[in-house]
């Protein structure tokens, strides 16, 4: 019954790879989002989906690019992984009325 | 834009003692305010929140206060709890289309 998933919950890669962070939402929610957390624990949005449509594109590098199949999934592919791309990375939902539903996060670490 | 600021980042609190975490926002147009907490290992979890035509919310050991005029809204947490040691952050905003800021968070350690 897990409402917002995400996997892997840990990723570990070279420097110059290309990877995935998959999201899946069974709330039927129409927003979606993507969070980069870092070691200071500060919380910062990169995107927010609504129906499949981009509405918000924070300033982040165009390496990172998501998509949205559907409105229960919205996937992040990050190009040519630097260092500095290392943390944790959450997918959120939303209804629109303010609440946000946060997954797991996956932890990045690019060595 | 949205300019969030909380205080403080850390607090530290004997078990059965309160604590106050404050939240101050910039955009008059921000209608809803909520509080969400972050255990170790997980995802930002909403505790309360509350909206712009109410000034107060309480719910069992928690309470949010709302003052618009000063643009700022604070969560309460009475009688603390081992279980209330975590990450706190606010997050205020106007809809769910705008840009979300979240505050800088803060570490509440609950001493026993």
């Amino acid at each position: 019954d897990t409402a917002v998933s995400q996997t892997p919950k840990y990723l570990v890669t070279q420097m110059g790879n290309d990877k995935s962070i998959k999201c899946e939402q069974n709330l039927g929610h129409d927003t979606m989002y993507w969070y980069k957390q870092d070691s200071k624990k500060f919380l910062k949005i990169m995107f927010s989906y609504n129906n499949k449509e981009l509405i918000i594109n924070e300033t982040v590098p165009n390496r990172f690019s998501p998509k949205s199949p559907d409105k229960a999934h919205l996937n992040l592919h990050i190009n040519s992984l630097e260092l500095g791309d290392s943390a944790v990375y959450f997918c959120a939902s939303s209804t629109g009325n303010g609440e946000q539903f946060f997954g797991p996060g996956t932890r990045l670490t690019v060595l | 834009g949205e300019n969030v600021e909380q205080h403080p980042s850390t607090l530290s609190v004997q078990e059965g003692d309160s604590a106050v975490i404050k939240c101050t926002y910039s955009d008059s147009a921000s209608n809803y305010f909520p509080w969400y907490k972050q255990e170790l290992g997980k995802g930002p979890q909403l505790i309360i929140d509350i909206r712009s035509n109410v000034g107060e919310k309480k719910d069992q050991r928690i309470a949010v206060t709302l003052n618009k005029t000063a643009k700022h809204f604070s969560l309460h947490i009475t009688e603390t709890q081992p279980e209330d040691s975590a990450v706190y952050f606010c997050a205020p905003q106007y809809s769910s289309a705008s840009k979300i800021i979240f505050g800088s968070g803060t570490r509440l350690s609950i001493r026993p």
